[in-house]
């Protein structure tokens, strides 16, 4: 069983739908929670970064982090079709990971006009 | 403006042929690391360093060789005993400094492939 289980998708919504990408997890030393965006060919970027249990929002985004049912959540908003990209879920704890992300697989989003 | 460049951005390898692939940051970042990222696979950690001269394995460390002579440039070498190198290999880097909670920012990536 993989540390961390990430829906692959692909996942197609139409413009202004609201989307929800979802994450768990095995481990219950991960403590920091991250969502990177990532377009076709390009680098991951960081789009949204947790630590606590509950709500974060920056504009359109919100990550959700569930520490009890070990589940993490992003939901954008209004999306756009520049949102069509891979979302990654990545996270780290414990003692002995500094610096040492674990991923999920990736899920992929078409948002079409 | 600051960031990562990695270089080339295609690459191919010949049977039996060690290839490197460049890594520069000016962030002044620390620490660096190389994942690997195969379609429909999350990214997975092959080295990592976190001072100039000192560098970690990671999860896949058997067929890669990286140095770290320099705080800016951290190569890596895919060496002939990497038997399926076909992959995206991205570079990363962070502040550094033993904080856990790094948050890590990458390079638009390398895509390896094999003649």
């Amino acid at each position: 069983q993989k540390e961390v289980e990430q829906d692959p998708g692909p996942l197609s919504v139409p413009e202004g739908a609201i989307v929800s990408l979802n994450c768990t997890y095995s481990n219950s030393a991960f403590q920091y929670f991250m969502w990177y965006r990532q377009y076709s060919r390009k680098g991951p970027e960081l789009l949204m970064y947790t630590y606590s249990s509950g709500n974060k929002e920056d504009g359109r985004f919100t990550a959700q982090v569930d520490k009890s049912s070990k589940y993490i959540s992003l939901f954008i908003r209004d999306s756009q079709p520049s949102d069509s990209a891979t979302y990654l879920c990545a996270m780290i704890g414990g003692g002995t990971s500094y610096g040492k992300l674990t991923f999920g697989q990736g899920t992929i989003l078409t948002v079409h006009p | 403006d600051g960031g990562i460049t990695q270089s080339p951005k295609y690459l191919f390898r010949k049977e039996g042929q060690n290839v490197t692939l460049s890594c520069e940051q000016n962030l002044n970042h620390d620490a660096m690391y190389w994942y690997r990222q195969d379609p429909g696979q999350g990214l997975r950690l092959i080295y990592y360093s976190q001072i100039v001269n000192d560098f970690q394995k990671g999860d896949i460390a058997e067929g890669y060789s990286v140095s770290r002579e320099k705080k800016e440039s951290f190569p890596l070498t895919v060496t002939s005993a990497q038997k399926n190198p076909t992959a995206f290999y991205l570079c990363a880097s962070s502040i550094g400094g033993g904080r856990m909670n790094e948050k890590l920012f990458f390079g638009s990536g390398t895509q390896l492939s094999v003649l």
